[in-house]
């Protein structure tokens, strides 16, 4: 059974400062997917990484792949308090289209 | 419309009854998914379409909830004699069919059951 663990679950960052949340996997997989829930609002898609060493960037935001080792890094860098919400990472495996769901990380920036 | 629409936005019901929640997808996506957001969690699949079948249905709980698509278009999710613990948010999200589409949700339907 595919299983998906992201940390941290809660991250409170001052602005202008650089974290990274980090999502493991359990087997493989060919797709992996980051999404941001605003409260009270549905999910928004931000990345979609297909292959190992992927890497995509928008933004503040930077998303990478790294199959062998089955994590995903979201990357923010100089945060700022728009990127406040719930970051998940969602994963695929072959030949399946549902996507299981990390537990999310609570992202706070401070001012 | 542009994206995916839910109705109703908010369903509040009491134990036992039934309810049908509806969706909506983008035009021309013929892959449908439906998932559960239990208060303070990540989502949970219950039922993938292909068209207007179900090659997935493995997340659904139990044999209270039933979902059907018609005409490749509108999905409905009905929970047959509610309990408690159907409470959650009901997503539905529409995509095309290709590895790394990317599935688009909509608003959901936060259900709650007295």
């Amino acid at each position: 059974e595919l299983k998906v663990e992201q940390n941290p679950l809660f991250l409170s960052m001052q602005e202008g400062k650089n974290y990274t949340i980090y999502c493991n996997y359990s087997t493989t997989s060919d797709r992996l997917y980051w999404y941001r829930q605003d409260p009270g609002k549905s999910l928004e898609s931000l990345f979609v990484l297909l292959s190992n060493g992927a890497v995509k960037q928008e933004g503040r935001l930077m998303a990478s792949l790294d199959t062998k080792a089955r994590l995903s890094t979201l990357h923010i860098t100089a945060a700022v308090h728009d990127l406040s919400a719930t970051y998940f990472c969602a994963v695929a495996n072959f030949g399946n289209e549902k996507l299981t769901f990390g537990t999310g990380t609570r992202l706070t920036i401070i001012p | 419309g542009a994206g995916v629409s839910q109705s109703p936005s908010n369903k509040v019901t009491e134990k036992g009854k039934d309810v049908e929640l509806r969706c909506d997808p983008i035009s021309g996506h013929t892959a449908l998914y439906w998932y559960r957001q239990r208060l303070g969690q990540g989502l949970e699949f219950l039922i993938y379409f292909q068209g207007n079948s179900a090659p997935d249905k493995s997340g659904l709980p139990s044999d209270r909830f039933s979902a059907e698509r018609t005409g490749e278009s509108v999905s409905t999710l009905t929970i047959q004699r509610t309990q408690q613990e159907d409470s959650a948010v009901y997503l539905c999200a529409s995509s095309f069919i290709g590895q790394g589409a990317t599935q688009y949700f909509g608003p959901g339907t936060r259900l709650l059951v007295l």
